[in-house]
């Protein structure tokens, strides 16, 4: 199993929006409809901002929001904020229990 | 509010065995919704899946690290461990255990940096 294809970075002003990519295979991404998104700012554990594609979690603003389309889902954030400077990895459950990751984006807010 | 934390030694020497423990408190370890894993990440680089435990002891591992990798679980201490042998410098890194299902991990530990050297 391979890991899922990130871009490195992703950047935009405040107030805008950006989107990040996240490419997998037919027998991860594209067929399972459990692909997650984590936000994690330097020296600090993995925060889930994104679960079952489209889900968040309490407390993590409607700012964040996750989509699928065959085997690439996307993570959108809207109204760029400065806190939103981080590094932003993809997840995929890939059958058997077994799960992969992004590389990673690290996105800048300019 | 649910809280893993890692423990074990900072420094592996390289072909030792690299073990870690993973205390649960504020929730039961024996819960029949969720599994337990450990992930890690290099200095530096992205997220990698090592493994996870069911409370049952049904155990899954990264295909790329089986050989290596023993995970399980002590439900009297509300623990899970995670051993690793034959280390080398590339398994130096930040070790995270978690709480997850279905593909997503909502609680994780702070990690704890594993360096490999002599």
């Amino acid at each position: 199993q391979s890991a899922l294809t990130q871009p490195p970075s992703a950047s935009g002003s405040p107030g805008q929006s950006v989107t990040i990519s996240c490419t997998g295979t037919s027998s991860d991404v594209g067929y399972y409809n459990y692909v997650s998104w984590y936000q994690q700012h330097p020296g600090k554990a993995p925060k889930l901002m994104i679960y079952e594609v489209t889900k968040r979690p309490s407390g993590v603003p409607d700012r964040f929001s996750g989509s699928k389309s065959g085997n690439t889902a996307s993570l959108t954030v809207s109204g760029l904020q400065a806190e939103d400077e981080a590094d932003y990895y993809c997840s995929s459950y890939a059958g058997n229990n077994n799960l992969l990751f992004g590389g990673g984006t690290k996105l800048t807010v300019l | 509010q649910l809280q893993l934390q890692e423990s074990g030694p900072g420094l592996v020497r390289p072909s030792e065995t690299l073990s870690l423990i993973c205390t649960v408190s504020a929730g039961s370890i024996s819960s029949t919704s969720y599994y337990w894993g450990w992930i890690r990440q290099p200095p530096g680089k992205g997220l990698e899946w090592i493994g996870s435990i069911y409370y049952s002891g049904s155990t899954y591992y990264n295909p790329s690290l089986k050989s290596r990798v023993t995970i399980s679980v002590d439900t009297s201490k509300n623990q899970f461990s995670l051993k690793l042998t034959s280390v080398t410098a590339a398994d130096t890194a930040v070790y995270y255990c978690a709480r997850h299902r279905a593909g997503y991990s909502n609680y994780w530990g702070q990690g704890t940096l594993i360096t490999v050297s002599s």
